[in-house]
């Protein structure tokens, strides 16, 4: 059975930094392309970055760039995502998720991330 | 403005079918675009549907119904996602992507209410 489990989310004050982990099991993780979504409270969904099977390959979503970080561990089937310079609009609820030709197929349950003073 | 909208809500009643919209951003032309649409219940990860470019370039997301169905309108510039035969679990928030400028996009989403 594919899992997607994220972990690393909690409250964090305005300029401080988190690292999100997402640990996938049950499918052949180094075959697969990443995605990081998010969602704030209420709200629609808002990609955030994506990287390759490799780790070759990497995209983030303008508003993150320079302040998150995205990277794999490949040998031990681990996603991760490095938040810094976190702002209040950052609060939302992180998914990570698989691709294969653009299908977002499998989903953690998501990991939620508030930024407040 | 933004990339692909999406109308906030649509109503429609069991049994009937449902229309669901996603405009691209004028000077952004649908025909070149592989729209794909996710489904989204309260709590829960979002579920791929299914991908639609043309007739002949399409695909339905696994163990999804055949009910659900893409299509495009390209006078509106619009992808399309056509529920037919509408049941009760359809209703959910229903979002758009696409991969333009190097950035997987989402749509605002629609809320779709079976009543």
């Amino acid at each position: 059975e594919v899992q997607l489990v994220e972990s690393g989310g909690g409250l964090v004050k305005p300029g401080g930094s988190l690292r999100l982990s997402c640990a996938a099991s049950g499918f052949t993780f180094s075959s697969f392309s990443m995605n990081w979504v998010r969602q704030a409270p209420g709200k629609g969904l808002e990609w955030v970055s994506y990287i390759s099977s490799s780790g070759s390959y990497i995209f983030y979503a303008d508003s993150m760039k320079g302040r998150f970080t995205i990277s794999r561990d490949n040998a031990k089937n681990l996603l991760y995502l490095q938040m810094n310079s976190l702002r209040a609009e950052d609060t939302a609820v992180y998914y990570c998720a698989t691709e294969a030709q653009g299908e977002l197929g499998y989903w953690g349950q998501g990991t939620l991330v508030t930024v407040s003073s | 403005q933004a990339v692909l909208t999406q109308p906030s809500s649509l109503s429609a009643s069991p049994g009937a079918s449902a229309s669901l919209t996603c405009t691209l951003r004028s000077g952004i032309n649908v025909g070149t675009y592989m729209v794909y649409w996710y489904q989204q219940k309260p709590g829960s990860p979002p579920q791929y549907l299914l991908r639609y470019k043309s007739d002949s370039d399409k695909q339905q997301g696994s163990g999804v119904p055949s009910r659900f169905s893409g299509s495009k309108d390209a006078s509106a510039n619009s992808g399309i996602l056509l529920i037919s035969g509408l049941q009760s679990e359809d209703e959910a928030d229903y979002y758009c992507m696409i991969w333009h400028g190097s950035a997987w996009v989402f749509g605002g989403g629609t809320k779709l209410t079976v009543l």
